[in-house]
């Protein structure tokens, strides 16, 4: 079956940098393209970013743009969030997710992570 | 942006009740319209794709439907475990926005 593990949250201070890991398995991580989702606490969902199933293309929130990229290693099925210049305003939760479209992209996610905390504060 | 606005915010109901959430597009978006179904603590589940197709694995009590920019999530009957949050959102194109979400409560 899916499954989508993230790690890497934690407490940091405004200004700072940190990278969100992916782990996938049980389909062919290769083939799809996929996403990163975030929830601050008590609010709703916000999409952040999407990559294509090898990496060529990508799109982003405009909250997040120019400071947080999204990548991937193919030959370690995992997907990346690099976050810096960190914000009180990016705390969440921070979903990877899986869309059902190999190459590209169909813009929904059909399976999520269970998430990973990120909390920006000084 | 497109935005997405979700109507009621919350809604109590009633374990067999009929429920009918709607959601609608600042713009056309085609049927690029997604539900998910979020309880506390977790993560989202995909519900409804492409306005009206059934998830694998999801019951039948659910369905959706579309008229222009206006969506609807119907439940038919429902069930304790129905009880969660929902959310829209469109993948007509990025970025791919949520709706802010319906809060479904026991009465």
């Amino acid at each position: 079956q899916v499954q989508l593990v993230e790690s890497g949250g934690g407490v940091v201070q405004p200004g700072t940098s940190l990278r969100l890991s992916c782990v996938a398995s049980g389909f062919s991580f290769s083939s799809y393209g996929m996403h990163w989702v975030r929830q601050a606490p008590g609010k709703g969902l916000e999409w952040v970013a999407v990559i294509s199933y090898v990496g060529s293309n990508k799109s982003y929130a405009d909250s997040v743009k120019g400071r947080f990229t999204i990548s991937r290693d193919n030959s370690k099925n995992t997907l990346y969030l690099q976050m810096n210049s960190l914000r009180p305003e990016d705390t969440a939760v921070y979903y990877c997710g899986k869309d059902p479209s190999k190459v590209s992209w169909l813009g929904y996610i059909e399976y999520w992570g269970q998430g990973s905390l990120v909390t920006v504060s000084s | 942006d497109i935005q997405m606005t979700q109507s009621p915010s919350s809604l109590s109901a009633s374990i067999g009740d009929r429920v009918t959430i709607i959601c609608r597009a600042s713009q056309s978006i085609s049927s690029y319209l997604n539900w998910y179904q979020q309880k506390p603590g977790k993560a989202p589940q995909l519900l409804i794709h492409a306005a009206s197709s059934l998830q694998s694995g999801v019951p039948s009590r659910f369905s959706g439907s579309e008229s222009g920019t206006e969506f609807t999530l119907t439940i038919s009957r429902l069930q304790s475990e129905d009880f969660a949050t929902y959310y829209c959102q469109q993948s007509f194109n990025v970025p791919y926005t949520f709706g802010q979400g319906t809060e479904l409560e026991i009465k």
